[in-house]
């Protein structure tokens, strides 16, 4: 069975830094490509970033490029977003997706998602 | 980019209608298409891929058309459970771009 378990998640201040992780198992982690998805409160779903199943090839939203990074751990079976210069825009839970099929496909399995504040 | 434009943005309905929720992308993605069902304070879950291939374990009353830029799902007969948001994505190129959302509540 497919499970997908963020964590990371907290109240953080305006231009701080948070580092999400993304717990996986019940499926060859390295094999698929790895995505962030957020959605702020009471609005709809906005695709944050992916990253190839390698850890070669990675994609930002305009909105997050240069201050987000997406990474993973194979070995760990473990995606990560790192975040910086955070701003309160960025609050909303965040949710980390498998792809369907190796580095493309839609979004077949979700996690739970872990909330993100900024605020002073 | 590509923009993905749902419509209705809510619609209201009973227990055994007939649903329809459309979506249209601002340049052609083939029948790279899904459909997501979100419910309050839960993870969207995946319903349709392919426009029109039907996720493992999802009713046979929820189908899915289109081709190009217009796109449909429909609920055959929603049931009590079906109530929820419903989003639709391209998932064609990057940067990846979701629906805004159909909202469908009681009636």
């Amino acid at each position: 069975e497919v499970q997908l378990l963020e964590s990371g998640g907290g109240l953080v201040q305006p231009g701080g830094s948070l580092r999400l992780s993304c717990a996986a198992s019940g499926f060859t982690f390295s094999s698929n490509a790895m995505s962030w998805v957020r959605q702020a409160p009471g609005k709809g779903l906005e695709w944050v970033s992916t990253i190839s199943g390698s850890g070669v090839s990675t994609y930002y939203a305009d909105s997050v490029r240069g201050r987000f990074t997406i990474s993973r751990d194979n070995s760990k079976n473990t995606l990560y977003l790192q975040m910086s210069s955070l701003r309160a825009e960025d609050t909303a839970t965040y949710y980390c997706a498998k792809a369907r099929y190796g580095d493309y496909g839609d979004f077949d399995y979700w996690g739970q998602g872990t909330l993100v504040t900024v605020s002073s | 980019d590509i923009q993905m434009t749902q419509s209705p943005s809510s619609l209201s309905a009973s227990v055994g209608d007939r649903v329809t929720i459309t979506c249209r992308a601002s340049q052609g993605i083939s029948n790279y298409l899904a459909w997501f069902q979100q419910k309050p304070g839960k993870a969207p879950k995946s319903l349709i891929y392919g426009a029109s291939v039907l996720q493992s374990g999802v009713p046979s009353r929820f189908s899915g058309s289109g081709s190009g830029t217009d796109f449909t799902l429909t609920i055959s007969s929603l049931q009590p459970e079906d109530f929820a948001t419903y989003y639709c994505q391209q998932y064609i190129t990057y940067p990846r771009a979701f629906g805004q959302g159909t909202k469908v509540d009681v009636k």
